[in-house]
């Protein structure tokens, strides 16, 4: 069954670095999503994307976050300059359409020391 | 913004018990999902539910789109359903966004 991946799965970095976070969406999908869960609190939305644009970003979604389709398969985020409070579970989803069934990667826990 | 709340924030059933979570929401939506997150962190994916109902195994889902409720119920729930339990709406507001309510956390007791 098709399935969304994610890696790394735990990204460990010093507060400042840059971070790049990678998902590989389920392969007929055309909408992707960012979200981050701070530990022990609800699942935020970050951003939607769809035919290489930004489709909406919450307020979350800040300068220091951008997101990419560097190739056909592969859909980033980056965070230029992490902080503390960017220490989270970064998941990844992606939908065939725009409101269809969102499918969700397994995470990457990042650590900001 | 549209404000998602779910209820109970906690519930503690005895193995075998059914019980029922409530996921309302202030404004039209697009769709509706549940997930259960499971202890490792994993969001699986229950039902994806506009509107109506659905079942699957043990788990059904009705979603009254008109009256912004939905209803996830559990039947005879054994320790693997321990877990928080999600829902999601999506609002087209031009582009597409997810508003995740803050779940029901849920413990069954062998």
């Amino acid at each position: 069954e098709p399935e969304v991946t994610q890696t790394p799965s735990h990204q460990v970095t010093q507060m400042g670095q840059e971070v790049i976070l990678r998902c590989v969406p389920i392969s007929n999908h055309l909408y992707f999503y960012w979200y981050r869960q701070i530990l022990g609190q609800k699942v935020e939305f970050l951003v939607s994307f769809y035919n290489n644009e930004i489709s909406e970003k919450s307020e979350i979604f800040d300068d220091q976050f951008s997101v990419e389709r560097p190739d056909g398969s592969n859909f980033t985020l980056k965070i230029r300059s992490t902080k503390l409070e960017d220490s989270a579970m970064y998941f990844c989803a992606s939908s065939a359409l725009g409101g269809s069934e969102q499918f969700f990667g397994p995470g990457t826990r990042l650590t900001v020391l | 913004g549209i404000q998602v709340e779910q209820s109970p924030p906690d519930l503690i059933l005895q193995e075998g018990a059914n019980s029922t979570l409530r996921c309302n929401f202030s404004d039209s939506v697009n769709n509706l999902q549940w997930f259960h997150q499971n202890p490792w962190g994993q969001l699986i994916n229950l039902f994806y539910i506009p509107s109506g109902t659905k079942q699957n195994g043990r788990l059904s889902a009705t979603t009254v789109a008109t009256e912004r409720y939905s209803l996830l119920y559990i039947s005879s729930s054994q320790t693997t359903d321990s877990g928080v339990y999600f829902c999601a709406v999506e609002l087209n507001t031009g582009g597409f966004k997810t508003i995740f309510g803050a779940g029901t956390r849920l413990f069954v007791k062998a």
